[in-house]
């Protein structure tokens, strides 16, 4: 069974800073994807970022960006320019490219001050 | 495209009741996965059914249980309720890539 931990229960930052959140997973396959996802207040999650574990590059999408680190299994989210409505709950999450099944962290909270 | 609705959105039900929840994944997408996000357990894995037929399933009891049918609307049940099964009930649907799309989550209260 593979887990994923997320050591950071909350995070606060200014808007228009940076903020990073730490992700590390256990496993012992070789090919898996790793997300993130976002959840907002009373919202529905959504995704933020996809890394497979086969490309070496870091993944990037807008303000967004990952640190993968796969013989560390460290999987690190970058938040550049931070605005307000990334306030959320950010879950970092682990698949198993058998089974497709999702493993979450417990989540990091993260909240962007004006 | 319309994304992934669940209904009914909130539900308060009673110890020993029996609930079912639906789920309409985005159209085209025939695998539908459920979770359970509570407080205390975070998000957890339920089960995936993927044309009509579990694909996997999560270390939940036998009073969990769904279908999905041939139009890949999927169901979940549970049976004999406990205080323990509240929780926010979300979920996903995909089509070829790994990537899942979450519904708004059905938030069940037992009492």
């Amino acid at each position: 069974a593979q887990t994923v931990t997320q050591s950071q229960p909350e995070m606060s930052v200014q808007e228009a800073e940076t903020v990073t959140l730490s992700c590390t997973y256990d496993t012992s396959e070789n090919n898996y994807y790793l997300f993130w996802y976002k959840q907002p207040p009373s919202r529905q999650m959504i995704l933020v970022i996809r890394q497979e574990a086969y490309k070496q590059q870091n993944a990037t999408e807008n303000r967004f960006s990952v640190n993968f680190q796969k013989a560390a299994k460290s999987f690190s989210l970058k938040i550049s320019d931070s605005q307000l409505g990334d306030t959320a709950m950010y879950f970092c999450a682990f698949m198993n490219l058998n089974d497709y099944k999702l493993s979450f962290g417990a989540g990091t909270t993260v909240t962007v001050r004006a | 495209k319309a994304g992934v609705t669940q209904t009914p959105r909130y539900l308060i039900k009673t110890r020993g009741q029996q609930v079912t929840l639906s789920c309409s994944p985005i159209s085209g997408h025939r695998s539908v996965s459920w979770y359970q996000q509570t407080p205390g357990q975070g998000l957890q894995f339920l089960f995936e059914y993927f044309s009509e037929t579990q694909r996997n399933k999560g270390n939940f009891p036998g009073r969990f249980s769904g279908r999905q049918f041939s139009n890949s609307r999927s169901e979940m049940n549970v049976s004999t309720l406990e205080l323990g099964d509240s929780a926010l009930y979300l979920c996903a649907s995909r089509q070829s890539s790994y990537e899942q799309y979450f519904g708004p989550g059905t938030r069940l209260t037992v009492t």
